[in-house]
């Protein structure tokens, strides 16, 4: 079962446009979210994360927003780049020790200048 | 920082070979991960060390897969008798352990692995 879902595959904006891409999960046992970055033949880059007793973490162009209640959280960009197409993995960990990942199938983000 | 480095980048092989991948961790990590990603699918996680012990193995790594870190340092992930479900692309990351902001996996580009 996908515990970590990422149901838009694909996200269009124009450049200086705000980018948003979405994240459900399924298990309450998770509590540590990260978002990562792929761009093509190159392994996925860490952007930022968030503890789950914190509803809001900034950094730069990047924040992460999570309601726990809801087990949503979204990454906004802004002002978008086309330097930004990439494709964004949502992942999370699960409390208890195991220091395993859990990602999303992905979003596909492009930027059109 | 050189970065997580992963060998070969690319490995083409016949069914029922055995393969071999290797993961060069940045320096200073003490942990170490496997991941294996497909086609439309994000990573999913195979095993991980700590230092030289493996910690921690997935119901997806078969008894065809094994994966070592002798010294604490480098890792080596080997596929026996291979299939042609085991191709995909197989992600290294590595950090200095624990779970935060500060302390990330970093990821390799990964080696593909195609099984003809």
């Amino acid at each position: 079962d996908q515990q970590v879902k990422q149901n838009s595959p694909s996200l269009s904006v124009q450049e200086g446009r705000i980018s948003i891409l979405n994240c459900d999960y399924t298990n309450s046992m998770f509590d540590y979210f990260l978002w990562y970055k792929k761009y093509p033949a190159e392994g996925p880059t860490f952007l930022i994360s968030i503890s789950s007793i914190k509803d809001k973490n900034e950094d730069g162009r990047f924040t992460v927003f999570l309601n726990k209640s809801a087990k949503h959280l979204s990454l906004h960009i802004v002002p978008s780049q086309p330097g930004d197409s990439a494709v964004y993995f949502c992942a999370a960990h699960l409390q208890g020790g195991s220091e395993k990942l859990v990602f999303g199938k992905g979003t596909k983000l492009t930027v059109n200048p | 920082d050189t970065g997580v480095s992963q060998n070969p980048r690319h490995k083409i092989t016949k069914r029922g070979q055995n393969v071999t991948f290797r993961c060069d961790p940045i320096s200073e990590h003490n942990r170490l991960y496997w991941y294996r990603q497909t086609l439309g699918q994000g990573p999913e996680f195979l095993t991980y060390f700590q230092n030289e012990a493996q910690l921690e193995k997935s119901r997806l790594l078969s008894d065809r897969f094994s994966a070592e870190r002798p010294k604490g340092s480098f890792s080596t992930l080997e596929i026996q008798r291979t299939e042609q479900g085991d191709s995909a692309m197989y992600l290294c990351a590595s950090s200095l352990g624990g779970r935060g902001s500060n302390q990330p996996q970093h990821f390799g580009d990964g080696t593909r692995l195609s099984i003809l």
